[in-house]
């Protein structure tokens, strides 16, 4: 696909199971967090979205875990499913005024019908 | 509602040429902002379009340029191309100035300088 880099992490999954996605950013300013989804051919997708307030947010089938004493971010998915084949990105940004995200580097997720 | 709208969606060009790149919002959005996309560098923000003003710039070279008229929709152009900008290109709108909280991607143009 056109978001697939050479290194970017894979993760392969069983079709119904629990999938895992890490992230660690790197600006402790940042207090906003998004995770997209990006599928080949298309841009990115909103998912779910956190402030630096919570460390728990959740979604229809998925949810976002934020650990600000690591500077992590994960997002999980509840009972994965073929259509969750893609690229998943985190974004953060420093808030109002910022105008900009800045990205991870991408986890590409198969999943194993 | 339409989406945005990112024209054309494959472009191939030749080292030293320059390319123009179309993006129109959502309806209603007056924000637009682009992204470069390499496997390589990931996602990068290029710049962000507000009432037809650059509200903010990304870390690239001079060469990267944009525009946005009085209808929201917005055009960046590459100058003097290298083999590096291959790339894909995306733009995002939003309502508000920064509103990065609503921002939608368009599906983006695949540049490809040979």
């Amino acid at each position: 696909g056109e978001n697939v880099g050479l290194h970017l992490p894979t993760l392969s999954v069983q079709e119904g199971d629990n999938s895992i996605i890490n992230c660690a950013y790197s600006n402790s300013a940042s207090d906003y967090f998004i995770w997209y989804k990006q599928e080949s051919g298309k841009g990115p997708q909103f998912i779910i979205d956190i402030r630096s307030n919570m460390d728990k947010r959740q979604g229809q089938r998925v949810t976002v875990l934020l650990n600000k004493t690591v500077k992590h971010l994960s997002l999980q998915i509840a009972a994965t499913q073929p259509g969750d084949s893609a690229v998943y990105f985190c974004a953060e940004t420093s808030g109002a005024g910022s105008y900009q995200l800045t990205f991870g580097k991408g986890t590409k997720l198969s999943v194993i019908p | 509602k339409a989406g945005v709208t990112q024209t054309p969606r494959y472009l191939i060009k030749t080292r030293g040429q320059q390319v123009t790149l179309s993006c129109s919002p959502i309806s209603g959005h007056r924000s637009v902002s682009w992204y470069q996309q390499t496997p390589g560098q990931g996602l990068q923000f290029l710049f962000e379009y507000f009432s037809e003003t650059q509200r903010n710039k990304g870390n690239f070279p001079g060469r990267f340029s944009g525009r946005q008229f009085s209808n929201s929709r917005s055009e960046m152009n590459v100058s003097t191309l290298e083999l590096g900008d291959s790339a894909l290109y995306l733009c995002a709108s939003s309502t508000e100035q920064g509103a990065i909280y609503g921002y939608t991607f368009g599906s983006g143009t695949r540049l490809t300088v040979v």
